[in-house]
């Protein structure tokens, strides 16, 4: 069964510290992986997405890892900002002959950048 | 940047009502997905349209039922509402390339949040 996990379930950094949020995943034939962000109650917004021939993305104080391997990828955050604060969410696309195209999300982890 | 439109964004009805979803995707997405978020859960998948043909199927109830129209936007039906079906419901569009490998970045709407009373 494919299944994707985040750890940890909830995070609490000082401002200003840099840190990773953590997602695997079962079975190493993704298509690519996105990483969301999400406000409560709010709408999801696209931060990186990684095809699966690539190992790495960068945008601004984001950088998004993928290790097909083992499973994982990783979110760093540099240099945080109480702005930061929300739920970050993984998800992955299966590439199974071309007809699946959905996501699979983590359950998230809950960020909150202490001012 | 034009994004993802949905309407209504907000919706409440009574048990067993019927209620209509729309999804407006991004100019030229090819394709459109319907995900459900329940309180305190993570999206689950629905359904999803490619080029107005139903190409994907996820864990949507036999009450609902989904199309796609010749100007791409999407409709999902849910008919014999339950209180379970409460929840914020996602539609994201993308663009899948023909011929040759594409990036398929999914791009979420807003949400049309449903409260099942």
């Amino acid at each position: 069964k494919q299944e994707v996990t985040q750890i940890p379930a909830a995070l609490s950094v000082p401002e200003g510290e840099n840190l990773v949020l953590n997602c695997s995943f079962t079975d190493s034939a993704i298509y690519n992986l996105q990483w969301f962000r999400q406000d409560p109650g709010k709408g999801l917004t696209s931060l990186l997405l990684i095809q699966s021939s690539q190992r790495e993305q960068t945008s601004g104080r984001l950088n998004a890892s993928l290790d097909k391997s083992s499973g994982r990828s990783t979110l760093y955050i540099a240099a945080s900002q109480p702005g930061d604060s929300a739920t970050y969410l993984c998800a992955v696309r299966w590439n199974y002959g071309g007809a699946t195209n959905k996501l699979i999300f983590g359950t998230g982890t809950l960020l909150a950048v202490q001012p | 940047a034009a994004g993802v439109i949905q309407s209504p964004r907000h919706l409440i009805k009574e048990k067993r009502e019927t209620a209509t979803l729309k999804c407006y995707p991004i100019p030229r997405h090819d394709t459109v997905y319907w995900y459900q978020q329940g309180p305190g859960q993570d999206p689950q998948f629905l359904i999803s349209f490619y080029e107005k043909m139903q190409s994907d199927k996820g864990s949507i109830p036999d009450r609902f039922s989904a199309q796609q129209f010749s100007d791409y936007h999407s409709e999902l039906n849910m008919s014999s509402l339950e209180l379970g079906d409460s929840a914020l419901y996602f539609c994201a569009s993308s663009l899948r390339a023909s011929g040759r490998r594409s990036y398929n970045e999914q791009f979420f709407g807003p949400g049309t949040r449903l409260t099942v009373l």
